[in-house]
């Protein structure tokens, strides 16, 4: 058990451009999460994927966003078009199927826009 | 609409002392209820958690917590705090009746320990 990892760690960007992380999760994990998390506050919900199924998406959510998870195990995520706005920590969870089980988050991806 | 409050901002207390973070939920039924603790470059790591039964819950690193029905309340505590402990800590709930089991966090609290 590795654990759920998540690349980059940091990401520096300038408005406008497209950035993309990328989340492994614990190998028999097959639910997997993405929330956000901004200075002061606590994550936020932002999607959810059972196997490659994406579940549920937050309203905060915009459609610059996407995120794929395509075989069940990795999964990344997308922003598109970058805003100062999107200036947070990115954290990725996961947790097993069937009935509720505590979620596992990596370390998360600071993405900074300039 | 479901919410978690985490009215303490900030707690410093000094190391030895006992330690109380409160956390209080807003939903109709019962939820699952989470605390989690996070250090400077780590991810979150979870202490401790209830889904049903006794209401005093053990953890690790020696914290504990307590469900109050009534109160809508799962406090966190420990009896004596190590300098290790200073992280911010967050209280998560995911309703019962949630098909994703998404978690709903509390804006956190930030321990810092006097040595």
């Amino acid at each position: 058990d590795t654990g759920v990892s998540q690349n980059p760690r940091h990401k520096i960007t300038k408005r406008g451009q497209n950035v993309t992380f990328r989340c492994d999760p614990i190998s028999e994990h097959n639910r997997l999460y993405w929330y956000r998390q901004t200075l002061g506050q606590g994550p936020e919900f932002l999607t959810y994927f059972q196997n490659e199924a994406q579940l549920e998406k937050s309203r905060l959510l915009s459609d610059r966003f996407s995120a794929e998870r395509p075989k069940g195990s990795f999964s990344t995520l997308e922003i598109q078009r970058t805003e100062q706005g999107d200036s947070a920590m990115y954290l990725c969870a996961s947790s097993l199927g069937g009935q509720i089980h505590e979620q596992f988050f990596g370390p998360g991806t600071r993405l900074t826009v300039l | 609409a479901q919410s978690v409050t985490q009215p303490d901002i900030h707690i410093t207390v000094s190391e030895g002392a006992s330690l109380e973070l409160r956390c209080n939920y807003s939903y109709g039924a019962t939820p699952y209820l989470f605390w989690y603790v996070q250090s400077p470059g780590q991810g979150l790591q979870l202490l401790l958690k209830y889904f049903s039964g006794d209401t005093l819950v053990q953890g690790i690193k020696g914290f504990e917590a307590e469900f109050k029905r009534s109160q809508s309340s799962f406090n966190l505590r420990k009896p004596s705090v190590h300098w290790s402990d200073a992280a911010e800590y967050f209280c998560a709930v995911v309703p019962t009746t949630s098909g994703t089991y998404k978690y709903i966090f509390g804006t956190g609290t930030r321990l810092k320990v006097l040595a």
